[in-house]
């Protein structure tokens, strides 16, 4: 079982719907949960970070963490066609010594 | 202020050749990571430098592949006779501490013919 899991899409929606990004853990241990974006040809950055149970919001972003499931999403509101990326998942741990990156969901927003 | 740079931003070389990548992290960061993306792939963690602890080097993929970093900043990713796998985009993070947010350069480009 891989440590981080996301479905690597694409995800596609329309402009102005809300776009919904999963990812689920392994490591019981994970405290807190970095989210990067990443847009083609270039580097991540980050754009959520959580490391209580229940959701955060910033702005049009949300992100929820579930710890007793393993569980970590983000809430992407009124989509816009700029959102179009890949979504990392990177969460930390008790005794990782760096984040461990899934591989991404590529979201795409249809004008 | 300046964010984490990375030289070249590309570099074509032929197989069997040794390549140095570098890496100057954020002013202040103590903790500097290298990774690998390859062309669709996620991001492969190779090394972590923090402060004057030992390297974390569980990620790196063969011992063609070594990194230092001196005087806790700079830091130079050396690859030694290149293969046509290790094409990648090989990017530099780094971060004021362990676990904390990480702040990416804009990566080096490699490919290996």
């Amino acid at each position: 079982q891989k440590e981080v899991e996301q479905n690597s899409g694409p995800l596609s929606v329309p402009e102005g719907a809300i776009a919904s990004l999963n990812c689920t853990y392994s490591d019981r241990g994970s405290q807190s949960f970095f989210w990067y974006r990443q847009y083609s040809g270039k580097s991540p950055e980050l754009i959520m970070f959580i490391y209580s149970n229940g959701d955060k919001e910033d702005g049009r972003f949300t992100a929820q963490l579930n710890k007793a499931s393993q569980y970590v999403s983000l809430l992407i509101r009124d989509s816009q066609p700029s959102d179009s990326a890949t979504y990392l998942c990177a969460p930390t741990g008790a005794g990782r010594r760096a984040l461990t990156f899934g591989s991404g969901t590529r979201l795409q927003v249809q004008p | 202020g300046a964010g984490v740079s990375q030289s070249p931003s590309n570099k074509v070389t032929e197989k069997g050749k040794d390549v140095e990548l570098r890496c100057d992290p954020i002013s202040g960061h103590t903790a500097l990571y290298w990774y690998r993306q390859s062309l669709g792939q996620g991001l492969e963690f190779l090394i972590y430098f923090q402060g004057n602890s030992a390297p974390d080097k569980s990620g790196l993929p063969s011992d063609r592949f070594s990194a230092e970093r001196t005087g806790g900043s700079v830091s130079t990713l050396t690859i030694q006779r290149t293969q046509q796998e290790d094409s990648a985009v090989y990017l530099c993070a780094s971060s004021l501490g362990q676990q904390e947010t990480q702040y990416f350069g804009p990566g080096t480009r490699l490919l290996v013919l």
